[in-house]
């Protein structure tokens, strides 16, 4: 079945350092790939997509690419702010007639002033 | 621009109590979801409705029952609580062919 496997947390990072989360994926056919974030006490927002290969998703500085080839979709971000502390999710939906989304773990990122 | 509403946002019961969560969108969106969030798990489907009228099992829905009362509001009823169903559970709609969804801000529940 469809799965996301995404980088383990918690990751530290210090303000405007280079951010990179892994995220690869398991599908049959062509999903769409998200990133969410979560941040504390608040529910998932929707930080960028792409919804086939080669596509460039960016949002807020964020970017991530979908690698049919190397079936992943990693979260890039070159300069972080304390502001993007959060819970970062990855996450994958096939489409059809239930648009369901299947989610990574999820990865912690806390940004030290 | 309420989006998507969850109520209540906490809430403790005992073992064998019952409850529903309210889940209600505003964006005439067709497909209703409710996850449920466990740490070091992410986020795993309980149930969905793709369409009003249509309701579907996800990967964990036992102990859970919904209801798509209507194109807006989608509730998630535990019948008999137990301590394993301890979580935030979140709803969340999407329409088809956009991809992604919105989610509500969550229901922390806890089971003693």
């Amino acid at each position: 079945g469809n799965s996301v496997t995404q980088m383990e947390g918690p990751v530290t990072l210090s303000e405007e350092a280079f951010l990179t989360i892994n995220c690869t994926y398991t599908a049959t056919g062509y999903p769409s790939l998200f990133w969410y974030v979560q941040y504390p006490g608040e529910g998932l927002q929707l930080l960028l997509k792409a919804t086939k290969a080669d596509d460039k998703g960016s949002n807020k500085g964020f970017e991530a690419t979908y690698r049919k080839e190397t079936t992943s979709f990693h979260l890039e971000k070159g300069s972080v702010q304390v502001s993007d502390s959060a819970v970062y999710f990855c996450a994958l939906s096939d489409g059809g007639a239930t648009n369901k989304l299947i989610f990574g773990t999820g990865t912690l990122l806390a940004v030290q002033p | 621009n309420a989006g998507v509403t969850q109520t209540p946002k906490f809430q403790v019961l005992k073992t064998g109590q019952s409850m529903t969560l309210q889940c209600a969108q505003d964006m005439n969106h067709n497909s209703m979801y409710w996850y449920r969030q466990d740490p070091g798990m992410g986020l795993r489907l309980i149930y969905y409705s793709a369409s009003e009228g249509t309701t579907d099992k996800g990967e964990v829905p036992n102990g859970y029952n919904v209801s798509r009362l209507n194109k807006r509001e989608f509730s998630l009823r535990l019948e008999s609580a137990a301590p394993s169903q301890t979580s935030v559970y979140f709803c969340a709609s999407s329409e088809i062919g956009t991809g992604g969804a919105f989610f509500g801000q969550g229901t922390r529940l806890t089971v003693v």
